[in-house]
């Protein structure tokens, strides 16, 4: 069955620091696709970055980093020296090929950028 | 850059009461669905809607629920009689043809139901 992990509830840091959320997922699928999303405060969720199962480069786009791992069955996300703007909750997601086009989202992090 | 499109973006309602929230998808999806989010807790998958059908559904969307394509752009969720437990926000996506490519959220409509 489907099933997204993130581990962490809550994650405080400050300002300039980094940090890495973690994602881990279960799939029954050799073709499937994950994602990051963020929900800021105002509710919309917020597409950052779409990775399909046969594409384990990881990924930069200015202070974000994904690493995906499908040994370990990860995609964790690292915001580079963080702002306070970043403070949001993030989502994880899961989208299976051959198992309908729904997607199972991990239970999210919250994470506050602390100025 | 296309938006799926969500109105309203708040709706507040009586238990018992009908609703029905609408969405715009992206003009050329073919796959579209319907998700809830109770304050403070995941994302949840409602329904897809492929062919002017369910395509698949999960066990919340009971016959409480029923969705619609009444026109070429409309895509609505009802809600028949409504409970404090709908209260949530609700998010309408579509997505390409091709599978996984494109999937688009729109910007919730918040249920609150008093």
């Amino acid at each position: 069955a489907q099933k997204v992990t993130q581990a962490q509830t809550e994650i405080s840091v400050v300002e300039k620091e980094d940090v890495t959320l973690d994602c881990v997922y279960e799939t029954r699928d050799t073709t499937y696709y994950l994602f990051w999303y963020k929900q800021p405060p105002s509710g919309e969720l917020v597409f950052l970055i779409r990775r399909n199962s046969f594409d384990e480069q990881n990924e930069i786009s200015g202070r974000y980093s994904w690493n995906f791992q499908k040994s370990t069955s990860s995609f964790n996300f690292t915001i580079t020296a963080s702002q306070v703007v970043v403070s949001a909750v993030y989502f994880c997601a899961l989208s299976e090929e051959n198992y309908g086009q729904n997607f199972v989202f991990g239970p999210g992090t919250r994470l506050s950028v602390l100025p | 850059e296309p938006e799926v499109t969500q109105t309203p973006s708040h709706q507040v309602t009586q238990m018992g009461q009908e609703v029905i929230l609408r969405c715009v998808p992206i003009s050329n999806h073919l796959y579209f669905y319907w998700y809830r989010q109770i304050l403070g807790q995941k994302v949840e998958f409602l329904v897809s809607f492929y062919n002017n059908e369910i395509s698949e559904k999960s066990e919340i969307f009971d016959d409480q629920f029923s969705v619609e394509r009444p026109d070429g752009s409309n895509f609505t969720l009802k809600i028949r009689s409504t409970k404090l437990e709908d209260s949530a926000m609700y998010f309408c996506a579509s997505s390409e043809p091709i599978r996984g490519r494109g999937y688009t959220f729109g910007s919730g409509t918040r249920l609150t139901v008093v």
